[in-house]
C-alpha cells in the first residue's frame, strides 16, 4: 500500500447535514486527489491540490469544498450533503516527478 | 468525452494469459496508455503504462499497436486474485484528470 489513510471507513448522514471527509498520506507526495465512483459512471475528480493552500476543481466539483493546510492531509467538505453526494470516496496521491496516482481504500457515504 | 473503448466483461481460465484489449483511435502524440484494476471494493491500483513501446513489469505487459491506436494488457498466468475491473486511460505526462470509464470486468475462473 502508498501509505494512504481514508477516514471515516464507513458514514451514515442525512440530508442537509455537513460532512468532512479525512485523506492522509505518510508519502509526502505532493499531489492529492478526491474521485467520487458511482455505479455506471467509474471514478471522477471531484477537486484535486498541487500543494499545501493550492487546491483546484475537478469534472464534478459542484457542492464540494476542499482544503490542505498540511502536505499530509486532504479534507474534503460536503457543506448540506444530499442524497446525490451517496456514493464511494476515493483519494489518491502522485508523487512530483511520477505519473501514476496511488488510491487509498475508500469512504462509502450513505446520505439518507 | 471517452477516449478508450473496452470490452465490458471477459472471462479467462486460472492459469491462462489474460489479454484485454483497448481501443484508443484518438490518441494525441504526447498522451501515455495507463493501466489500472480495481479489486471488489478496494481503491484502483496501477499496473503498467507506455508511450509506444511495448512494456514488461512484474504484473503484466503492455503491447501498443505501431499506429497506437490500440493496445493489450496481458497477465501472463492469470489467478483468481486477478478478478477485477480493467481499467485503460490515456492521459498527457503528470495531468491530474484521470478518465477511467467503465472499463473490462476480468473473471478468472478455476
Amino acid at each position: 500500500d502508498a501509505g494512504i489513510t481514508q477516514s471515516p471507513r464507513h458514514k451514515v448522514t442525512e440530508t442537509g447535514t455537513p460532512v468532512t471527509l479525512r485523506c492522509h498520506q505518510t508519502e509526502n507526495h505532493r499531489y492529492m486527489y478526491w474521485y467520487r465512483q458511482d455505479p455506471g459512471h467509474g471514478l471522477r475528480l471531484i477537486h484535486y491540490s498541487y500543494g499545501v493552500k493550492d487546491t483546484d476543481k475537478g469534472e464534478v466539483s459542484d457542492g464540494y469544498s476542499v482544503s490542505r493546510s498540511k502536505t499530509e492531509d486532504f479534507l474534503l467538505t460536503l457543506e448540506s450533503a444530499t442524497s446525490s453526494q451517496t456514493s464511494v470516496y476515493f483519494c489518491a496521491i502522485r508523487p512530483l516527478d511520477y505519473n501514476e496516482q496511488f488510491f487509498g481504500p475508500g469512504t462509502r457515504l450513505t446520505v439518507l | 468525452d471517452a477516449k478508450t473503448t473496452q470490452p465490458p466483461s471477459m472471462d479467462c481460465a486460472e492459469g491462462r494469459a489474460a489479454n484485454l484489449p483497448c481501443n484508443h483511435s484518438t490518441i494525441s502524440g504526447n498522451e501515455y496508455v495507463y493501466w489500472y484494476r480495481q479489486i471488489h471494493s478496494q481503491g484502483p491500483q496501477y499496473i503498467i503504462h507506455g508511450l509506444k513501446n511495448n512494456e514488461t513489469n512484474e504484473m503484466a505487459s503492455l503491447i501498443i499497436t505501431e499506429d497506437r491506436k490500440s493496445s493489450t494488457l496481458i497477465l501472463p498466468h492469470a489467478t483468481l486474485r486477478d478478478t477485477a475491473v480493467y481499467y485503460c486511460i490515456v492521459s498527457q505526462t503528470g495531468a491530474n484528470n484521470l478518465f477511467f470509464g467503465t472499463g473490462t470486468r476480468l473473471t478468472v475462473i478455476p
